[in-house]
């Protein structure tokens, strides 16, 4: 059973202040991973897609990179906008299997 | 852009009542999914369809039914509503059954 596991649960930063948060996964045969965004009280909104270990994505001040156990969204010199919960997922069979976030609070 | 538009932001239905939940999206995907989201809990599967009419249950089906008359809009039904349904509710889709799936805005459902 394809299972992701997300940590920290939540991350409090301040404004400038650069981490990473951390998705790790248990797949037979990864066949790419997916970060979300999600505000709350709004659906998940897609940021990146990862393919093969050594991939890098990045957006703004978010870079997700990949390597066969896990995969990292590094956010560097966040801003209070960057406040939210991140989402990964992984393809199973037919569907995505999720993890249960990251809630991060970016304080200025 | 994708776009998933789902009928409603918020709910409010009384226990017993049959409740329809719509969805559409405009990207001709072939499969369509309905989540739903509570704390702690995260996304949880109810069901899913990789075409038209044809439909396959997620982890948690029990107490909903779907349908897919047309490639582009999936409705999510709750039988009879009870209050531990009270949840958020997402619709998504997806070209394929390996890529990245998009969401609708959430339906915050809150059975009285």
């Amino acid at each position: 059973e394809d299972q992701v596991t997300q940590s920290p649960e939540a991350l409090r930063l301040q404004e400038g202040e650069s981490s990473s948060l951390n998705c790790s996964y248990t797949v037979s045969g990864l066949r790419g991973l997916f970060w979300y965004r999600q505000d709350p009280g709004k659906g998940p909104e897609f940021l990146f897609t990862l393919y093969s270990a050594g991939e890098e994505k990045e957006k703004e001040r978010l870079k997700a990179t990949l390597t066969k156990k896990e995969s990292f969204l590094h956010i560097t010199a966040p801003k209070p906008e960057d406040s939210a919960t991140y989402l990964c997922a992984v393809p199973g069979y037919s569907t995505l299997t999720f993890g249960k976030g990251t809630m991060l609070l970016v304080s200025p | 852009d994708v776009k998933v538009t789902q009928s409603s932001r918020y709910l409010v239905k009384r226990t017993g009542e049959k409740v329809f939940l719509e969805c559409v999206q405009d990207m001709d995907h072939e499969n369509m999914f309905w989540y739903r989201q509570d704390p702690g809990l995260g996304l949880r599967l109810i069901y899913f369809s990789y075409d038209v009419k044809m439909k396959e249950k997620g982890d948690i089906p029990e107490g909903y039914s779907v349908s897919r008359e047309k490639k582009e809009r999936f409705s999510l039904i709750l039988e009879s509503a009870s209050t531990n349904q009270t949840s958020m509710y997402l619709c998504a889709s997806s070209p394929g059954t390996v890529t990245e799936a998009f969401f609708g805005q959430g339906t915050r459902l809150t059975v009285v």
